[in-house]
Order: C-alpha cells, then structure tokens, then sequence
C-alpha cells in the first residue's frame, strides 16, 4: 500500500520556471522528509519537517507540512539544470517508528 | 550527516547464487536499515537492523530470502539468496538520527 502520493510523477521545464510538488496521504505523519537523488547515487536528505503548518526554505526551494500533517509541498522558483533529479518525499507514522514510507518519486527535467 | 559506504558498488550474479552486500558507516549509530529500489522505482524498506536484535523485516520480506547481519554499531550487511531476475534491483542502507536518515550510494544487483 502506497502511503504517499506525489505528484506529478514526470516534469520537464526550462531554466528559470518555478515549479511545485506535491506529496498526499490519508495518513497522519509524525515527520516528513523531502530527498533528493541523482543517477547511480543515493537520496541525499534535504529537509525533516515535524510540526503542522511548518515552512522551510533552503535557498530557493521552499517546503511546507499540511497544517493536518497529512500533505506536503517543495516549491522550486527559477529552477536551474542543476535541480534535475528524483525528488522523493517519505514520512514517518506512529505505527512505522522511524521507518521512512516513500513516495514514488518526481522525476525532474531542467533544461537550459 | 554520517558517512556511508556500500560495497560492492555494482554486481552481476547468475541466477539461483547469493551476494552480501557490505554496509560500513563513519560512527556509530544504533539505527540501521535496508532497502530495495526496483528500476524506475521508489525506495521499499526491507528490514531494520538495530544493533542487540534480530533485524525486523516488512511484510514481503523473509529471513531467508534476506538474511542480516548487524555485529557492531558501524557495520551490517545483507544477504540476497537463491537470485532470481526480479531481484535486481539497487540496494540500499541508510542510518537514522531520530526522523532524519542518511543513504549509502547503494549496491546495483542485476541477476541473470
């Protein structure tokens, strides 16, 4: 059972569009994380979120957990080649301990 | 963020032979855990490894289809048996600190 869905699942854009997406669940999560992974690499961590209504912005990615802690979003603004890659969300239930349910992954596309 | 080495990086096995895939990290952490990414795919959690107990596998994962070890507190590996193709896949370990998790670069399992 999938926990997490993300959309959407492919997107391909021009340098300098902004972009967002987004990760449902029916599920409350008592943490979500957003990752990053590139070909033949592991995901690389970019953010935990914890509390409902939380936003984090690392440089130009902004991040927010649903108020209900059931849904998340990474915006992107004036995206750059160098952002291309798999972004995956995955999160952490009461039931799952700090096992990490993952979503099935954005796969983004920036072109020069 | 922990530093996470995977060994081998990449494998080709004939069906129906097994491979222990190494996972080796930078300090200790109690926390360890194993996944399973299937081409195009998202991540699948095989099991966790905490360091003093049996690992605990997720429902479609067996003991003997995936044998694990966990000696130390900087150190497991995981054994993929009697291969079949569906198992290639890259595997993954990661190290938890609380809600965050770390990745290793993953092992490329292709089974022919």
């Amino acid at each position: 059972t999938q926990l997490l869905e993300q959309s959407p699942q492919f997107l391909s854009i021009q340098e300098g569009e902004n972009l967002t997406v987004y990760c449902n669940s029916s599920s409350v999560f008592s943490s979500l994380q957003w990752y990053r992974q590139e070909p033949g690499e592991g995901p690389v961590l970019l953010v935990t979120v914890v509390t409902g209504g939380e936003v984090k912005k690392l440089k130009r990615l902004t991040f927010q957990f649903g108020d209900a802690r059931k849904d998340s979003s990474l915006h992107i603004t004036a995206a750059q080649p160098g952002d291309t890659g798999l972004y995956l969300c995955a999160g952490t239930t009461s039931n799952s301990g700090y096992a990490l349910n993952f979503g099935k992954g954005t796969s983004l596309l920036v072109t020069p | 963020s922990a530093v996470i080495s995977q060994k081998p990086s990449r494998d080709i096995c004939q069906r129906g032979t097994s491979l222990t895939i190494q996972c080796q990290v930078d300090s200790q952490v109690t926390m360890m855990f194993w996944y399973r990414q299937q081409p195009g795919q998202s991540l699948t959690l095989i099991a966790t490894a905490n360091q003093g107990s049996e690992a605990t596998y997720e429902s479609g994962f067996v003991i003997d289809k995936f044998p694990i070890s966990r000696p130390n507190l900087t150190f497991s590996t995981l054994t993929v048996s009697n291969m079949s193709p569906e198992d290639s896949s890259i595997y993954l370990c990661s190290v938890g600190g609380g809600y965050e998790q770390y990745f290793g670069p993953g092992t490329r399992l292709t089974v022919t």
